[in-house]
């Protein structure tokens, strides 16, 4: 089991939209619509903000979407603010009641 | 409102034994499966295994088969993380999650800080 792949960092200004790419195989990413991805501030936990994917849990902003191309899922944060700055990290189910993150990327709001 | 409460920060030195703790409450813990995520110092998350306390049945990830056991007691609606000896390489921040909705770490304890040290 190899780690998914996201670009160490990001940064966008406020207000605009920004991207951060997971890149999987076709025995993670590209097998399974489960998908998920995770917000961590600064000494706390993580965050579920993305799931199966596509779905936001009730308590996460519309500003949060997720989508899938092949072995290639993305997490895209629009109308950036100060507080979205943190690091992301994806996560895909790997079969067999297994599991695989991301390396993690940093996002900066200049 | 469910909730994970993890045991709190250890200091053991190479070679001791450790357990640490996550209790869940707000909701039905032997009917969900429950996983422990290990973040090593400024590094990222990675899966160590999970286990349905129900029935008690376990999984690991390759990178952790053999270096630690998860386990759980129902009763007390807590599931455990263990070593038989500590390296200081296990230094890490070691959060318990569920996967109450599906395949997804949907609530995640506030973290254990283990630190291994001469």
């Amino acid at each position: 089991q190899s780690a998914l792949t996201q670009p160490a960092s990001v940064s966008g200004s406020p207000g605009q939209s920004i991207t951060i790419s997971c890149t999987g195989s076709s025995s993670d990413v590209g097998s399974y619509n489960l998908v998920s991805w995770y917000q961590q501030h600064p000494g706390k936990a993580p965050k579920l903000m993305v799931y199966e994917g596509t779905k936001r849990p009730s308590a996460v902003s519309n500003r949060f979407s997720g989508s899938k191309s092949g072995n290639t899922a993305s997490l895209t944060i629009s109308g950036l603010q100060a507080e979205d700055e943190a690091d992301y990290y994806c996560c895909s189910y790997a079969g067999s009641s297994t599991f695989v993150f991301g390396g993690g990327t940093k996002l900066t709001v200049l | 409102e469910v909730q994970l409460v993890q045991s709190g920060a250890e200091v053991k030195k190479p070679g001791e034994p450790l357990k640490i703790s996550c209790k869940g409450s707000g909701y039905s813990f032997s009917s969900h499966w429950i996983g422990w995520v290990r973040q090593m110092p400024g590094k990222g998350l990675e899966w160590m295994g999970i286990i349905y306390p129900g029935d008690s049945d376990t999984r690991y990830s390759p990178s952790f088969q053999g270096q630690v056991t998860i386990s759980a007691d129902k009763s007390i609606s807590t599931t455990y993380l263990q070593w038989s000896s500590l390296k200081a390489s296990d230094t890490a921040m070691y959060y318990c999650a569920t996967l109450m909705t599906g395949n997804q770490w949907d609530y995640w304890g506030q973290g254990t800080l283990v630190t291994v040290s001469s």
